[in-house]
């Protein structure tokens, strides 16, 4: 079955504790996006990556790291968390080039205390 | 920012009924995308329409997009209880990437 995946699912952590939440899909896809929601600002992007060793930031980068080792896998690494990172988190896949839909996964709610 | 805004925020209608949605956006654009989202899950992508298209239908779901207004509107006819969830337009960039920048949403409840 085509997907996206992403863990944990849920997560509680303290303040600047470095976690990394893992995104994998099995589509052969070269673009992924990291994206988080917040009540009433919609999806915003954090960092996207459009094949091996090719990152760059989204709209909102701070905070965040990225890397992309392996065509499938797009982990987002928070070095030191704090409560304003308290968010969803969704990881996303397509193909390049516009005109694409996004696969997207479940998401991770991240709860930073 | 590239966001777009959807409008209304919040609509609620009764089962049978048509629900239409609005969304706006800032910048030129290679395409706009609206996805659905159940509560608190992953998107997922309902339709596509490129920027050279001015309507497009999918089952009960016909899109509109207007470039001269940069505007678009998704009605969803014939709603059913199971329409319930947030809908999202996302517009694609022009640049060589797949970049979506998405509203802000609306929740739609179809009513029994």
């Amino acid at each position: 079955e085509a997907q996206v995946t992403q863990n944990p699912r849920y997560l509680i952590t303290v303040t600047g504790k470095k976690l990394t939440v893992t995104c994998s899909q099995n589509m052969n896809h070269e673009y992924m996006s990291w994206y988080r929601q917040d009540p009433g600002l919609g999806l915003r992007q954090i960092y996207y990556s459009m094949n091996v060793e090719v990152t760059d930031k989204g709209d909102v980068p701070e905070g965040y790291k990225v890397s992309r080792k392996e065509k499938r896998n797009f982990p987002l690494i928070l070095e030191s968390p704090s409560p304003n990172q308290t968010s969803l988190y969704f990881c996303a896949s397509s193909l390049v080039g516009g005109g694409n839909e996004q696969f997207f996964g479940p998401g991770t709610r991240l709860t930073v205390l | 920012s590239q966001q777009g805004e959807e409008d209304p925020q919040a609509l609620s209608i009764q089962e049978g009924e048509n629900a239409t949605m609005n969304c706006s956006y800032k910048t030129s654009i290679n395409n706009l995308q609206w996805y659905r989202q159940n509560s608190g899950r992953g998107l997922v992508h309902l339709i596509l329409i490129r920027s050279n298209e001015r309507e497009k239908h999918s089952g009960r779901l016909r899109v509109t997009l207007d470039t001269s207004k940069k505007s678009s509107s998704l009605l969803i006819t014939a709603s059913r209880a199971a329409d319930t969830a947030s809908y999202f337009c996302a517009t694609g960039d022009q640049t060589g990437a797949n970049n979506l920048f998405f509203g802000t949403g609306t929740r739609l409840t179809v009513i029994p």
